[in-house]
């Protein structure tokens, strides 16, 4: 049974970089034929997806960030993480990672984490 | 601002039957699966329904989900108290190139 779980600092500052990784446990990234992707909840509100990175390597950004997010895999650690660059307040979000087939939702979910951006 | 709208709240007893509606585009619903998502905030999001309407296993089959052209919706039958969280539906949408959620339906059991 494949488990997710984030990691990252929970205090960042405004017009800095947020750095997130996802550790994969329970299946091997590299070996896997599912797409991985980043899913944040901003305080009050809904869900929004942010990317997803697949096998071939192909990406996929919420355009609404504005090419601030950088999605990728580092197979050595089996782990998937996110670069979101420039924070503002309103990055502020309880950060999720998940995975899925490809053509399926996301079945697999980390238990999130918190980040706060403010100075 | 989602392009999958949602009403905001829905409500039933326990035992009835609830239906929340999710709709979208041809960008989106109309030519691409449509995902249910289960959620009590500071949670794990659960994958209720994947492709429109197939549960994923260990889903009851209280849960159901059906897509007619640019619109979909999620029926739980049976209410339960524990059923009293919020709900996402979810797709591909070809023009923004990327996975969008619905605006999410908070679900009351009185």
């Amino acid at each position: 049974q494949m488990q997710l779980q984030e990691s990252g600092p929970g205090l960042v500052k405004p017009s800095e970089t947020l750095s997130l990784s996802c550790t994969v446990s329970g299946g091997s990234i590299s070996s896997s034929t599912n797409y991985w992707g980043w899913i944040r909840q901003p305080p009050g509100k809904g869900l929004e997806w942010m990317g997803s990175i697949y096998n071939s390597g192909s990406t996929y950004d919420n355009m609404s960030l504005k090419s601030r997010g950088t999605i990728f895999v580092d197979t050595s650690k089996n782990q998937f993480s996110l670069k979101l660059s420039s924070v503002t307040a309103a990055d502020t979000a309880v950060y999720y990672c998940a995975t899925g087939s490809p053509g399926d939702g996301m079945d697999v979910w980390g238990q999130g984490t918190t980040v706060i951006v403010s100075s | 601002q989602s392009v999958l709208t949602q009403p905001p709240s829905a409500s039933g007893t326990p035992g009835q039957r609830v239906t929340i509606s999710c709709s979208g585009s041809s960008s989106n619903i109309g030519r691409n699966a449509v995902n249910w998502y289960q959620h009590l905030p500071g949670t794990a999001p659960k994958l209720l329904i994947s492709s429109n309407n197939q549960r994923p296993s260990g889903v009851p089959d209280r849960f159901s989900g059906s897509k007619s052209g640019t619109s979909a919706s999620l029926a739980i039958s049976g209410l339960l108290s524990e059923d009293e969280v919020d709900y996402y539906c979810a797709a591909w949408d070809g023009s923004l190139h990327g996975y969008v959620f619905g605006t999410g339906t908070k679900v009351t059991v009185l």
